[in-house]
Formats: structure tokens, C-alpha cells, sequence
């Protein structure tokens, strides 16, 4: 167990829908990545989040956007959902404090996006 | 651009034999360099990384890596594989010199036969 938490585990909706996804972090880490795992893209790294505020972007579409609230759980929310968007999605977290990149990431278990 | 590399999409390796999974990377700077495991239906695990130091890197469950700057390469190595060892590793790269994105490869799938 790494001690980063997702909610939900599965979700399945429908085309054109939006979703939540949420992540804990790890007691004490500052910052949180968000990536998308499919069988055609592997795992593309999608926003970073630290102490609240955005970090580093990836590969991240308009219709996707995050957030990290205070309490430095983050929510990666997909809007105007299309097919191609199946995938799991993945929450990882570090310590990096400011200028340290050597950080582990430890991973949550994703969340299995449906879309239908 | 950093860039990682996984030139094979899946290692067969007998039970007790010798396993090797390649990774080559490219950056402009000094690497950081990490891998990955992900389990059937579980996010990833951390391995082992190499920041500086010696070349060998020791991790977990009796995993090794060695980092070969002229050749660009992190090749995870284990002395006898286990079917156990059997999963997704993935290979990572940072820069030190640039932001904070880490990127993946590809990733490589591992099968230990008994």
C-alpha cells in the first residue's frame, strides 16, 4: 500500500458526460501528478500540482482540468467526455520540496475510466 | 527533449535464470533515473532510482540497475527471476536541468515461465 488513495475505483458513463476523479496524497507530500495509462499511449503524464498550485503541465487536454485544495487533495475533472478517453488514471504524490527532483512518486491504484 | 526508450515490448525469461530489461535515455543534462513495477490492476511501485554516486543501484525484491553513461542506458537486472517477478516495468527519466515532468517509456512486460 502506498498511502496514496483514489476515489473511484471504476466509473462508467457516458459520452459527452463529465467526471470527478479525486486523489489523496501521501501524510506529508506536497505535490501531486496526475497520468493516463492506455494500451495505445502508455502512461502519459498529465498535470502537477504543488502545495495548490499548478507546477508542471503534460499532455493534458482543454477538456480536462485539476486542482489541489488546501487540505492538498486534488481532483482531476474531465469534461465533455469522448470514447477515446477510457483509461486508468493514475494519482501519484512526493515530498519535492522546492528543488528537489530526485522525489520518489508513489502511486495510487487508479481510477478504470469507462466511457460508453 | 529528454526522451526514454524500452526497445522490447515484452522479456520471456525462465524461472532461476538471469533477467534483463533494457532502457536507454536521452537528456541534456544529468539523468535521474528510476523504474517502476505495475502489477495486473495496481498503479505503479517504486523500484529503485540512481541519482548520483555509485553505478549500481541495489532496490527492492532483489532488483539492480546499472546506469552506463556513455552507453545512456539503466538496464534492470535480477540474478535468478522468480515467477512472481512476473508484471509491467516501466523505465523513467528526469532531467535535472529542466521542470519537474518525469517521463516514462513505454514500459516493458516481463514473463517468468515456470
Amino acid at each position: 500500500d502506498s498511502g496514496v488513495t483514489q476515489t473511484p475505483k471504476h466509473l462508467i458513463t457516458a459520452t459527452g458526460q463529465r467526471v470527478t476523479l479525486r486523489c489523496s496524497p501521501r501524510s506529508g507530500d506536497l505535490s501531486v501528478y496526475w497520468y493516463q495509462q492506455s494500451l495505445d499511449q502508455g502512461l502519459q503524464f498529465l498535470i502537477q500540482y504543488y502545495n495548490g498550485e499548478e507546477r508542471a503541465k503534460g499532455n493534458i487536454l482543454e477538456r480536462f482540468s485539476a486542482q489541489q485544495f488546501p487540505d492538498l487533495h486534488s481532483e482531476l475533472n474531465l469534461s465533455s467526455l469522448e470514447l477515446g478517453d477510457s483509461a486508468l488514471y493514475f494519482c501519484a504524490s512526493s515530498v519535492e520540496r522546492a528543488g528537489r527532483r530526485t522525489d520518489t512518486q508513489y502511486f495510487g491504484p487508479g481510477t478504470r475510466l469507462t466511457v460508453l | 527533449a529528454q526522451s526514454v526508450a524500452q526497445p522490447e515490448d515484452q522479456v520471456n525469461v525462465a524461472e532461476g535464470n538471469p533477467l534483463t530489461v533494457k532502457c536507454t535515455y536521452s537528456v541534456s543534462g544529468n539523468p535521474y533515473l528510476f523504474w517502476y513495477v505495475q502489477y495486473p490492476n495496481r498503479g505503479l511501485q517504486f523500484l529503485l532510482k540512481y541519482i548520483t554516486g555509485d553505478n549500481l543501484v541495489k532496490g527492492s525484491y532483489g532488483f539492480e540497475a546499472e546506469f552506463n553513461k556513455s552507453q545512456t542506458s539503466f538496464h534492470l537486472k535480477k540474478p535468478s527471476a522468480l515467477v512472481s517477478d512476473s508484471a509491467l516495468y516501466f523505465c523513467a527519466v528526469r532531467d535535472k536541468n529542466r521542470d519537474d515532468k518525469i517521463i516514462f517509456g513505454k514500459g516493458t512486460r516481463l514473463h517468468i515461465l515456470p
